[in-house]
């Protein structure tokens, strides 16, 4: 199928380590993004992976991706309340037209 | 620059009535997407365009959703006649460069409901 799947919701205290997991489907991924949608804005690419990459680390972002097991996510070092968002997955596929296909989002609250 | 802005942000018809939203991609870009989020669920794809060409419009829902990009600047999805499940967020996104290096730029969003 085309699900990409996340865990609906996820809870850490302020300054907490905060880990965002994702399965895909299509091994034929070759981009899978993470985005994050504050309230009342749209989604914001905050990082993406190319999938010949175990890991990319951007300042306290870390994508972790594990091609075997189509497994992706994304760490938030020392979570701050300003982190409190919607994360979505997304899978990019070679096949057919090169559309985005989406996670269900998780929704992050940091509680202070 | 400004970025992807959607009119209306939020929509409230009633069954039956015709709504119709419009997505001002970013000036120079060439491809515009039309995703929708349903409550909880995943965010999926409705069509693309390649300036005014439908690229691949799959995920349409069916024949009550006609999108329209003329002379390939802004876009308008109608919805005619809106059902109760037609109720979501609908998503604009707009990229410049094509292929897998591509990145989305996206609108805040029209929220719609559908009484």
């Amino acid at each position: 199928g085309e699900d990409v799947e996340q865990s609906l919701f996820l809870s850490v205290r302020e300054g907490d380590s905060s880990v965002i997991n994702c399965t895909y489907t299509d091994s034929s991924s070759t981009y899978l993004y993470w985005y994050k949608q504050e309230p009342g804005a749209g989604l914001q690419l905050l990082t993406y992976i190319f999938s010949n990459m175990d890991m990319k680390q951007d300042q306290r972002l870390t994508v972790l991706l594990n091609k075997k097991d189509k497994h992706l996510s994304l760490r938030i070092a020392d979570t701050q309340t300003g982190d409190s968002a919607i994360y979505f997955c997304a899978e990019r596929r070679i096949s057919g037209t090169y559309k985005y296909i989406f996670g269900t989002g998780t929704r992050l609250k940091v509680l202070a | 620059e400004a970025g992807v802005t959607q009119f209306p942000s939020h929509s409230v018809i009633e069954k039956g009535q015709t709504v119709t939203l419009r997505c001002d991609p970013i000036s120079g870009h060439d491809n515009l997407y039309w995703y929708r989020r349903v409550m909880g669920k995943e965010i999926k794809f409705l069509l693309h365009f390649v300036k005014e060409s439908k690229q691949d419009e799959s995920g349409m829902p069916n024949n009550r959703f006609l999108a329209e990009r003329t002379g390939g600047t802004y876009s308008t999805l109608k919805v005619q006649p809106a059902e109760l499940e037609d109720s979501g967020v609908y998503f604009c996104a707009s990229s410049q460069e094509k292929g897998l290096g591509e990145k989305l730029f996206f609108g805040s969003g029209t929220q719609l409901s559908v009484l």
